[in-house]
């Protein structure tokens, strides 16, 4: 998984805790990135990253925050997980933002959350 | 409309077969345009990455792009019980964040 640990694997939580979910790199790739899968909808983006401290919103934002206080580092944080936040989330990472070969992203193994 | 459409299968097809997966696309400025393949309950993987138009042969995958219809393919021949798996497809332009995953074809290969 080129380097990409994400913890924890497996979660299930009750709605309204808070969750945060870790993303660990090795590559030493500036660009990190968090998804989300669920049936039908295919892999879509919550947030992503392009250096410490950068971050900006993806297609399914809402409900969710991030921090990258470290460049092997990327965290998700649920404030206060919902029911309609169950899903494997996955974290991606990629050596640039170009067009080219660079830009293409390389996942982890995934974590998957299930809120009750 | 998805800016990538693809069909979600199930496609079971003998061991031995030519397998065609395809997805289209809406966005004109797509400009390249990846496969990745998934594992039950692992990560994508990247399998093929193509730039604008034309043919990427990899060992028995070839993946082909048209930007005239807007179509991408992935063929694989002689296919192996191990190609069993989800097949995603994905484009994207100039900015890695905006790439846009088709939603993944579940294939099945029947030894």
């Amino acid at each position: 998984d080129a380097g990409i640990t994400q913890s924890p694997r497996h979660k299930v939580t009750e709605t309204g805790t808070p969750v945060t979910l870790r993303c660990h790199q090795t590559e030493n790739h500036r660009y990190m990135y968090w998804y989300r899968q669920d049936p039908g909808h295919g892999l879509r983006l919550i947030h992503y990253s392009y250096g410490v401290k950068d971050t900006d919103k993806g297609e399914v934002s809402d409900g969710y925050s991030v921090s990258r206080s470290k460049t092997e580092d990327f965290l998700l944080t649920l404030e206060s997980a919902t029911s309609s936040q169950t899903s494997v989330y996955f974290c991606a990472i990629s050596e640039s933002e170009s067009g080219g070969q660079g830009g293409t992203q390389y996942f982890g193994p995934g974590t998957r959350l299930t809120v009750l | 409309q998805k800016e990538v459409e693809q069909d979600p299968g199930p496609l079971s097809v003998p061991e031995g077969a030519i397998v065609s997966l395809n997805c289209t696309y809406s966005n004109s400025a797509f400009q390249y345009f990846m496969w990745y393949r998934q594992y039950s309950r692992k990560g994508p993987e990247l399998l093929m990455y193509t730039y604008s138009s034309g043919n990427k042969e990899d060992g028995r995958f070839t993946a082909q792009v048209d930007k005239s219809s807007k179509y991408i393919s992935l063929f694989i021949r002689d296919s192996q019980p191990s190609d069993s798996a989800t097949y995603l497809c994905a484009s994207g332009y100039s900015s890695a964040s905006k790439i846009i995953f088709g939603s993944g074809t579940r294939l099945s290969i029947r030894p």
